[in-house]
């Protein structure tokens, strides 16, 4: 079975400053790899997603993602984070013929200083 | 737009009661997935449909039921509620089976006395 872990549970960085959160998994062959974002008390939005293909993965509000097969890994990017990117972010995988089904991370929470 | 909703966004119930969570979309989506969020575990799935008529246990099934008679609608049953069922609970939907992006709703808050 897959595993997703997020090894932060929180990080705060200043605003302008540049962003990354880890995400590590266990999966047995090339799995499909999302990050969402979710701000409070809403539900999650996609940021991006990896399914093969170039390993920089581009995605909504700045973010990018880098998927390395040998780390397995696949950890979020922003260069220059802005208040408005205090949330909680979720790493999940999906399996190959697994009908869809996504196993997520614990999340990471992210805080903003000014 | 197309979208999804969940109903009610809060409640409040006691230990033993029959809840039901109510979850609609309108994307005309074949998939759809009901998850629990709690500190900590992140989102666990609970139920999830391939179709109308088609329903499948998730890891932490124990306690819930789902029904799938519309494309649209897959409300989530805690059949006796319990203290350890307080939680977040978000419905998602998908296109068709594979790689395809999950769309979330907004959310129920579930908090059993």
């Amino acid at each position: 079975a897959q595993s997703v872990t997020q090894p932060d549970i929180h990080i705060t960085v200043s605003e302008g400053a540049s962003l990354e959160l880890r995400c590590n998994y266990s999966y047995g062959a090339t799995p499909y790899l999302f990050w969402y974002v979710q701000s409070p008390g809403q539900g999650l939005q996609l940021l991006l997603k990896y399914f093969s293909g170039d390993t920089l993965v581009q995605g909504i509000k700045g973010f990018e993602a880098e998927f390395k097969r040998s780390q397995s890994s696949f950890n979020l990017r922003k260069p220059s984070v802005h208040w408005s990117d205090a949330a909680e972010y979720f790493c999940a995988v999906g399996a190959v013929g697994a009908g869809n089904m996504l196993t997520f991370g614990g999340g990471t929470r992210l805080m903003v200083k000014p | 737009d197309a979208e999804i909703t969940q109903s009610p966004r809060h409640k409040i119930t006691e230990t033993g009661r029959q809840v039901t969570l109510a979850c609609h979309q309108t994307w005309n989506h074949n998939n759809m997935f009901w998850y629990r969020q709690d500190l900590g575990h992140g989102l666990r799935l609970i139920h999830y449909s391939y179709g109308v008529q088609d329903t499948n246990k998730g890891e932490v099934s124990d306690g819930y039921s789902v029904s799938r008679s519309n494309t649209e609608d897959l409300p989530l049953t805690l059949e006796s509620a319990a203290s350890s069922q307080t939680s977040v609970y978000f419905c998602a939907s998908s296109e068709t089976q594979g790689k395809d992006t999950q769309y979330f709703g907004p959310g129920t808050r579930l908090t059993v006395l």
